[in-house]
């Protein structure tokens, strides 16, 4: 069973754009939220990130949105620009109580920004 | 450099034969997780470990076996090599406690098996 579901798989949005990716996830004791970008040939580092204490995290042109009783939550990309072109994958764990778990991710999003 | 480093970055082995993909950090983090990146399916959990002596499976741990005698070092061993093991494998590592979340992850290894 994933436990958490990504989408779109693939994303073109025009340079200037809002790239919106979204994610869903099914245990409801998830309380960390991260989304990592990944560019090719290279390992994921983490973006953004958010708890479930608050609805919305900016970083810049970066925003997670948070909605906890639909157990959804989607990073938005202001003003998209080609450097942005990468996989985007969100993830989810349980980071309360010594037993942190380990992220379980979403199976990305390929993002391209053209001109 | 400091940081995670991963060895060998390309491997390409046959079918049935014994490989270690080596992983290590240098910054006393202790969790470390290996992962393997398929096209479909995202990044999945092979095995992580808390700490030294510390294993746990992942997602999907049939056909590895991994240890961790040094804090630094966490290789993974694929006994015998199976096509279906062609993949991206990405090494991370993380500080224990609720202070800093952060996973770092290595810049993975290409096998083929072949």
């Amino acid at each position: 069973q994933q436990q958490v579901k990504q989408s779109p798989q693939s994303l073109i949005v025009q340079k200037g754009g809002i790239s919106i990716i979204n994610c869903a996830y099914e245990n409801t004791a998830f309380d960390y939220f991260p989304w990592y970008q990944q560019f090719p040939g290279k390992g994921p580092a983490l973006l953004i990130a958010i708890r479930p204490d608050v609805s919305e995290k900016k970083e810049g042109r970066f925003t997670i949105s948070f909605n906890k009783s639909a157990k959804q939550f989607s990073l938005h990309i202001m003003d998209s620009q080609p450097g942005d072109s990468a996989t985007y994958f969100c993830a989810a764990s349980i980071l309360r109580n010594s037993g942190n778990t380990p992220l379980v991710f979403g199976k990305g999003t390929r993002l391209s920004v053209i001109a | 450099d400091a940081g995670i480093t991963q060895s060998p970055r390309y491997k390409i082995t046959e079918t049935g034969r014994q490989v270690t993909l080596m992983c290590h950090q240098t910054w006393s983090h202790s969790y470390m997780f290996w992962y393997r990146q398929d096209l479909g399916h995202g990044l999945r959990l092979i095995y992580y470990s808390a700490a030294a002596d510390i294993t746990d499976k992942g997602e999907v741990p049939d056909g590895y076996v991994v240890s961790r005698s040094k804090t630094e070092n966490f290789p993974l061993t694929l006994e015998s090599a199976t096509r279906s093991q062609t993949s991206v494998y990405f090494c991370a590592s993380r500080v224990r406690g609720q202070g800093s979340h952060e996973q770092y992850f290595g810049p993975g290894t290409r096998l083929t098996v072949t």
